[in-house]
């Protein structure tokens, strides 16, 4: 039981270039979100998915998009990297959408230069 | 426009003493609270949390209290050991998982 995985760890980007953060849960879990965490920002919800088949914007979705392929996988897109996008980015789960406790993958840190 | 704001960014105390962590908010629609834990290199964990119709809960070493007139909630760690060493985060929700983040507090325990 791996809990949420999340692909790369580490990447390095150019300004302009795309790529898309991995995401997979195995808890059976109905919602998942990505969260990017900035230094002295704490975390912030980009998108969520509070259900397969559905996908609404969180508090920062500009210049993403994402896609929930399936109940288990959650992809994050960046289709033209920014500087402004280096960060840590975190993947999450739960069972639902209404007070249930998250559980978080381990995090991809995104450099763009 | 940050909604919830942990002021303090590090905090140090010693091994069996108390940690107090605070955190304010903003937003008067906020009525579910939580605590997670982070390590470095890791995710957040969940720690604890509490609803607005309560003003205290309790799971072992851990505490969180809430005052919904100052807008204000703190966690309490007792006896403080030095595991509990890691970044502290609170979170709130008006209900639903659509959760507010503070910055977080780097909590030190020496021994």
């Amino acid at each position: 039981n791996a809990g949420v995985t999340q692909t790369p760890k580490f990447q390095v980007l150019k300004t302009g270039q795309s790529m898309t953060l991995q995401c997979a849960q195995d808890m059976n879990h109905n919602s998942m979100y990505w969260y990017r965490q900035d230094p002295g920002m704490g975390l912030r919800l980009i998108y969520y998915s509070a259900s397969e088949g559905t996908t609404d914007k969180g508090e920062v979705p500009n210049g993403y998009n994402v896609s929930r392929l399936n109940k288990r996988e959650f992809s994050l897109r960046l289709e033209s990297a920014a500087p402004s996008q280096t960060s840590v980015y975190f993947c999450a789960s739960s069972e639902g959408w209404y007070r249930e406790t998250q559980y978080f993958g381990p995090g991809t840190r995104l450099l763009v230069l | 426009d940050q909604q919830v704001k942990q002021n303090s960014p590090s905090l140090s105390v010693q091994e069996g003493r108390i940690s107090i962590l605070n955190c304010d908010y903003t937003n008067s629609m906020f009525d579910y609270f939580l605590w997670y834990k982070k390590y470095p290199a890791e995710g957040p964990t969940f720690l604890i949390s509490i609803s607005s119709i309560k003003d205290k809960n309790e799971d072992g070493r851990f505490t969180v209290f809430l005052n919904k007139s100052a807008k204000h909630l703190s966690l309490h760690i007792v006896p403080s050991q030095p595991g509990d060493s890691a970044v502290y985060f609170c979170a709130a929700s008006a209900g639903n998982n659509d959760m507010r983040f503070g910055a977080g507090t780097r909590l030190t325990v020496k021994p």
